[in-house]
């Protein structure tokens, strides 16, 4: 247990709302990532953060934003939520060129 | 062209067989290598990870093959509660882990 939480674990929302998801961690990782998981392609990266205030887009960024204010907490947000962004969400955090650790995942459903 | 690239499947075999798979990655640059196992609608989870002059967990099989850029995973005497579905992860220093789409493996009895 790598002490990551993600929340909310479920949420509905109705599409053009805006939405943020947060990952928090209590053990001091570096990185923190932001995946999307869907039937037929695996985890792909949205975001990453490899420290606080420092970030960089994944391969599916466009409609996302994300912040890193603290060490421990990495917000992802859909500015205006559509629904090709329903979806699973996972944070992760790892260490420079170790494993990565998981949170239990966000189901988002946008309706 | 996608950096990591694995069979997805599925593999269906018998309790007490062997399988293995494969994962091919397209940066050379790539310094460390891992194994997760994701049960379905979970979250993936570290099964082993991969060193160059290969490594084993029980029943469990990792290597690594620089020149050819693969990675590869033996399962030998197959359990049910082995199927899963297997994620393999590429990872250069200092940028984000990348990971293959998973292969599904089914073990029946």
């Amino acid at each position: 247990d790598a002490g990551i939480t993600q929340s909310p674990r479920h949420k509905v929302t109705e599409t053009g709302t805006p939405v943020t998801l947060r990952c928090h961690q209590t053990e001091n990782h570096r990185y923190m990532y932001w995946y999307r998981q869907d039937p037929g392609h695996g985890l792909r990266l949205i975001h990453y953060s490899y420290g606080v205030k420092d970030t960089d887009k994944g391969e599916v960024s466009d409609g996302y934003s994300v912040s890193r204010s603290k060490t421990e907490d990495f917000l992802l947000t859909l500015e205006s939520a559509t629904s090709s962004q329903t979806s699973v969400y996972f944070c992760a955090v790892s260490r420079e060129d170790t494993e990565a650790f998981f949170g239990q995942g966000t189901r988002l459903t946008v309706v | 062209r996608k950096e990591v690239e694995q069979d997805p499947g599925p593999f269906n075999v018998p309790e007490g067989a062997t399988v293995a798979f494969n994962c091919t990655y397209s940066n050379s640059a790539s310094q460390s290598f891992f194994w997760y196992r994701q049960d379905c609608r979970k979250e993936p989870k570290l099964l082993m990870s991969v060193y160059s002059s290969g490594n084993e967990d029980g029943r469990f099989t990792a290597q690594l093959n620089r020149a050819s850029q693969y990675i590869s995973l033996l399962i030998r005497d197959s359990k049910l509660s082995d199927s899963a579905t297997y994620l393999c992860v590429a990872n250069q220093a200092g940028t984000a882990l990348i990971f293959g789409k998973g292969t599904t493996l089914s073990v029946s009895s």
